[in-house]
């Protein structure tokens, strides 16, 4: 069956960097995301990987994929404040609906 | 640009009652979901549709759980009756394709006494 999973809290202090991993089920997920949920909010895209690549970045955010292990990690540089929010996983299951981890909560220690 | 739409934003009410949340997409995607998120069981998906057609509602919880899209830009999630462990924030979100980028609404909070 599909299934995401991943930790569920990281503490950081200001300035360091965040690295939070996931793991998936579905080898045939085209794409993997991560969302990001702030207090009170709904899910905003944070940034996706294809899944024929290994490695994204954008900007502080940087994705790995190792489709052999069928694992996912966000990597946020910096980590600010900001950043403190509860952080999805998600695959793409037969190209059509999302599933989603639990969420890993990050909480930036100033 | 408006984003989606839930409404209302918060709900109390008693077990028994009938709860409707409604939902209004983003003007031109044409696929919808409705997701449920509980500290418990995380975000599940209930149901989604596309083109107003819906397609999975293999996670709607039981037949209390109802959902239609009568039209492109109106979506409605009932419960009927409700209990107290329905419980929960109720996201509806929509995409221009159906595994496209969701756009979420701000949710829903339901509280069954």
């Amino acid at each position: 069956g599909e299934d995401v999973e991943q930790s569920l809290f990281l503490s950081v202090r200001e300035g360091d960097s965040s690295v939070i991993n996931c793991t998936y089920t579905d080898s045939s997920s085209t794409y993997l995301y991560w969302y990001k949920q702030e207090p009170g909010a709904g899910l905003q895209l944070l940034t996706y990987i294809f899944s024929n690549m290994d490695m994204k970045q954008d900007q502080r955010l940087t994705v790995l994929l190792n489709k052999k292990d069928k694992h996912l990690s966000l990597r946020i540089a910096d980590t600010q404040t900001g950043d403190s929010a509860i952080y999805f996983c998600a695959e793409s299951i037969a190209g059509n609906k999302l599933v989603f981890g639990a969420g890993t909560i990050l909480r930036v220690k100033s | 640009d408006a984003g989606v739409i839930q409404s209302p934003r918060h709900e109390v009410t008693e077990m028994g009652q009938e709860v409707t949340l409604r939902c209004k997409p983003i003007s031109g995607h044409n696929s919808l979901f409705w997701y449920r998120q509980t500290m418990m069981r995380g975000l599940e998906l209930l149901i989604y549709f596309n083109n107003n057609v819906p397609i999975d509602d293999s996670g709607m919880p039981e037949d209390r759980f109802s959902a239609k899209m009568p039209n492109a830009s109106f979506s409605t999630l009932k419960i009927q009756p409700s209990e107290p462990r329905d419980s929960a924030v109720y996201f509806c979100a929509s995409s221009i394709q159906e595994a496209g980028e969701l756009f979420f609404g701000e949710g829903s909070r339901l509280t069954v006494l």
